[in-house]
């Protein structure tokens, strides 16, 4: 079946330094893959998507590409702040996987990011 | 301009006593879906309704039932909460045409006592 796999954390860092959240996924068809962010106590935000191989999906200096020859979504910032500590999941969703053409998100287990300063 | 609004963001129940979260959209989106997440987990889908049709994952509990009685409401009725229930209930929507993404809510964390 489906289904994403993310690196483990949590990861900390310093302020301004570079992250790389790792995210391979396995699914048949043609997914779309998403990052999400969780803050303490909230639900989650989409923070980025791609929707094709190739597509570059960004958002607020994160970045993600889709990699369809090693089916991987690795999420990257070049300097991270305080304000980006939270949980980050990665996801896909597979038209097919769905019935009636439902997006159906499969999430991997999420990423603790503590960035200090 | 909140967009997915859930109700209440905490709930304390009794262990047994049925309990009944909400969810309601401005969206006007087709799709409503019902996630739990424990602690330090990823959401886990417990069923869908695409307009009325519902759908339910495979191994939801038979405790879990929602309703939806229009576009913009969906409710998750838990209808013996036990231990095991305590969680985040997160509720999402989506036009469902195509690979769009979901919008959340903020979530109900529910605690039972």
């Amino acid at each position: 079946g489906n289904s994403v796999t993310q690196m483990e954390g949590p990861v900390t860092l310093s302020e301004e330094a570079f992250l790389t959240i790792n995210c391979t996924y396995t699914a048949t068809g043609y997914p779309s893959l998403f990052w999400y962010v969780q803050y303490p106590g909230e639900g989650l935000q989409l923070l980025l998507k791609a929707t094709k191989a190739d597509d570059k999906g960004s958002n607020k200096g994160f970045e993600a590409t889709y990699r369809k020859e090693t089916t991987s979504f690795h999420l990257e910032k070049g300097s991270v702040q305080v304000s980006d500590s939270a949980v980050y999941f990665c996801a896909l969703s597979d038209i097919k996987a769905s019935s009636g053409g439902y997006n159906k998100l499969i999430f991997g287990a999420g990423t603790r990011l503590a960035v200090h300063p | 301009d909140a967009m997915v609004i859930q109700n209440p963001r905490y709930q304390v129940t009794q262990f047994g006593k049925p309990v009944t979260l909400s969810c309601s959209q401005t969206l006007n989106h087709n799709v409503m879906y019902w996630y739990q997440q424990k602690s330090s987990q990823a959401p886990k889908l417990l069923f869908h309704y695409y307009d009325k049709d519902f759908n339910n994952e495979a191994d939801t509990p038979d405790n879990f039932q929602s309703r939806r009685p229009n576009t913009s409401f969906c409710f998750l009725d838990i209808r013996s909460p036990g231990l095991g229930d305590a969680a985040m209930y997160l509720c999402a929507t989506s036009r469902g045409l195509g690979n769009t993404e979901a919008f959340f809510g903020q979530g109900t964390r529910l605690t039972v006592v």
